[in-house]
Formats: C-alpha cells, sequence, structure tokens
C-alpha cells in the first residue's frame, strides 16, 4: 500500500483568498499523478494528470505542481469562489499499472 | 454519452443480510474498480478486475465478493461477513490517458 498523505486535512478560506495544498507520495516507482476534485453529492471529477518532474498544469484558476524526485505536488486556487468548495484527492500511480492509491484528500471551503 | 452507472443510488440493508451493488459502463474501458468511503476517510480500494473472468482482492476485500463476466459490468456484492458495512461505496473504470471515471456511488446503511 503506498503512503501518500494530503495536507491540510481541511480548510476554511474566504472568497478571493488564494490558497495551496499538498500531496506528498514515495518517489520511487513513479508513474503518474492524479489529482482528483470532489463536490458533494457528485462523482469526483478529474482535474490534472502529471507525469513529468517540474510539470505544471493549469485550469482555470487551479494549477498543480510536481516534483518527482521528492515525492510531492502542490495544488494552488487562485482567488477561491464558493463554488471551489469541494474535496481535493490526488492519486499517484506507480510504473506503467493503473492502480490509484488516494490520499485522504484536502476539503476546502471557501466563505462568501 | 459514455459513463458509469452506479445504482441503487441509497440502499439500506438488514443486519445478516447479502446486498448487491451494481456497476455498468458503457467507455469500452478494461480494468474496473470498487472503493469504499468512510466519514473523513479517503477513498480504500476494495477490489479491482483488469480483464473480463478475472479480479484481484484490494487493501479491504474481508466481507466483499465481485464478479466481471461481462466488460461493461462489475457488481459488489456486500456480505453478512463484512461486519461494518454503512460507508459510500464508488465504482471506478480507467483510461491510460485521463484516470479514473467514477460512478455516482451508492449510499448503504445497515439499519
Amino acid at each position: 500500500i503506498l503512503n501518500v498523505e494530503q495536507s491540510p486535512q481541511s480548510l476554511h478560506v474566504q472568497e478571493g483568498d488564494s490558497t495551496n495544498f499538498t500531496c506528498s507520495f514515495p518517489s520511487s516507482n513513479f508513474y503518474a499523478l492524479h489529482w482528483y476534485r470532489w463536490e458533494t453529492a457528485k462523482s469526483p471529477e478529474a482535474l490534472f494528470v502529471m507525469t513529468l518532474n517540474g510539470d505544471e498544469k493549469k485550469k482555470g484558476r487551479i494549477s498543480a505542481t510536481l516534483n518527482t524526485k521528492e515525492g510531492y505536488s502542490y495544488l494552488y486556487i487562485k482567488g477561491s469562489q464558493p463554488e471551489d468548495s469541494a474535496t481535493y484527492l490526488c492519486a499517484p500511480r506507480e510504473n506503467a499499472g493503473n492502480m490509484l492509491t488516494f490520499g485522504g484528500g484536502t476539503r476546502l471551503m471557501v466563505k462568501p | 454519452d459514455g459513463g458509469i452507472t452506479q445504482s441503487p443510488k441509497y440502499l439500506f440493508r438488514k443486519e445478516g443480510q447479502n446486498v448487491t451493488l451494481s456497476c455498468e459502463q458503457n467507455l469500452n474501458h478494461d480494468a474496473m474498480y470498487w472503493y469504499r468511503q468512510d466519514p473523513g476517510q479517503g477513498l480504500r480500494l476494495i477490489y479491482y478486475s483488469q480483464i473480463v473472468n478475472d479480479f484481484q482482492k484490494g487493501d479491504i476485500a474481508e466481507g466483499y465478493s465481485v464478479s466481471r463476466e461481462k466488460k461493461e459490468s462489475f457488481p459488489l456484492t456486500v456480505t453478512s461477513a463484512q461486519k461494518n458495512p454503512t460507508a459510500f461505496y464508488l465504482c471506478a473504470s480507467i483510461s491510460w490517458n485521463y484516470g479514473y471515471t467514477f460512478g455516482s456511488g451508492t449510499r448503504l446503511t445497515v439499519v
């Protein structure tokens, strides 16, 4: 079982604040890192798939960076909005397998 | 539209009863997965199947069983041996480029 840690576990911010959270994972046998956004009562939605060290991905106000050598990824949200409230999950994938191991998630709540 | 359909959305189980959760996909994905989520915890893998007629135990397979007779279908049975079945269950399939596609989940409650 991969040890995947996400921090913080939960986060409360005001509308307009920028925020970031961390995903830590074993750097050995790394193949890819997936980020998901999971809103209450909906299915998790894929945000990014990242594979290369130094990768940066962006989708609107959300961006992510990847450091495979030290085994971490950051997710940034610029100017948080109430609709950004969700749980953000990261999941590394080893070698070329298709198994994802999920972290515990960071629950973000954005107050208007 | 392609996707994954889970049913039912809510399920109530009596003590000692087996129940089956349905998962169907029309994405033509080979690999399918069942996860469980408990309050305040992440997703834990129950069972997965890479191809038809083959499946493997995940991290918390005890008290569960699965079958994979068709590519499109991967039902999960929660048996009476599962002592704490109340949880949210998610089914997923995977594409190499985009990662998992998830169903909308089934919330199982023991009454």
